[in-house]
């Protein structure tokens, strides 16, 4: 059975920063891209930032670019998101999601691969507040 | 970004009873689209994926339709443990994109 289970989560201040864990099992970790997702209080779910199956490549939205570091240990079964800079709309329930995927294949440009989300962890709480 | 637009945020229904959830983006995703269901104190379940495919597990009354802009989830004959929440979210481009969700409630 595929379990993702966040922990790491709390209070910080503005302007801190803050390491969330997720630990996999269930699955061989090092096969699978992994993400965060995000749900502010009574707003909609946010993807937050995506690592690749290895570590190599890393995507992020636009507003954690610079701030947020994702980061995986495929020895550990663990995914991580380091949160620098913390704004108070950081505030949030931040899910561990492991990713599947799709594949269309373009004459001229190969395969492509397209990525949702096939399981979730449970989320972890993190309040930016002073 | 591509806009995901779940029309209906309420929906009220009874058990026996079929109903669909639209899904509208704001501009063609082809079939690039997944459906969730949330339950309270459970975690995210990722219900469909390409717009109809069915995940592993997810019971056969649930199908999916859709294609470039207008999607639609439906659920026939609707079981006690169908009432939850249901989102939407575009996997065809960077930053991936939730509808706002719409919640299935018991009449």
């Amino acid at each position: 059975e595929v379990q993702l289970v966040e922990s790491g989560g709390g209070l910080v201040q503005p302007g801190r920063s803050m390491k969330l864990s997720c630990a996999a099992s269930g699955f061989t970790f090092n096969n699978y891209d992994m993400a965060w997702v995000c749900q502010a209080p009574k707003k909609g779910l946010e993807w937050v930032a995506t690592i690749s199956y290895d570590g190599s490549s890393t995507y992020y939205r636009d507003s954690v670019k610079g701030r947020f570091t994702i980061s995986r240990d495929n020895a550990k079964s663990t995914l991580y998101l380091q949160m620098d800079s913390l704004r108070s709309e950081d505030t949030a329930t931040y899910y561990c999601a492991r990713m599947g995927y799709t594949t269309d294949y373009y004459y001229l440009d190969g395969t492509y691969y397209y990525y949702y989300f096939d399981y979730w962890g449970q989320g972890v709480m993190v309040t930016v507040s002073s | 970004d591509v806009q995901m637009t779940q029309s209906l945020s309420y929906l009220a229904a009874s058990p026996g009873e079929s109903v669909s959830i639209s899904c509208k983006a704001s501009k063609s995703i082809s079939n690039y689209l997944a459906w969730y269901q949330q339950k309270p104190g459970e975690a995210y379940k990722l219900l469909i994926y390409s717009g109809s495919t069915l995940q592993s597990g997810t019971p056969s009354r649930f199908s999916g339709s859709g294609s470039g802009t207008d999607f639609t989830l439906t659920i026939r004959s609707l079981e006690p443990e169908d009432f939850g929440l249901y989102y939407c979210q575009q996997y065809y481009e960077k930053p991936y994109t939730f509808g706002a969700g719409t919640k299935l409630e018991l009449k």
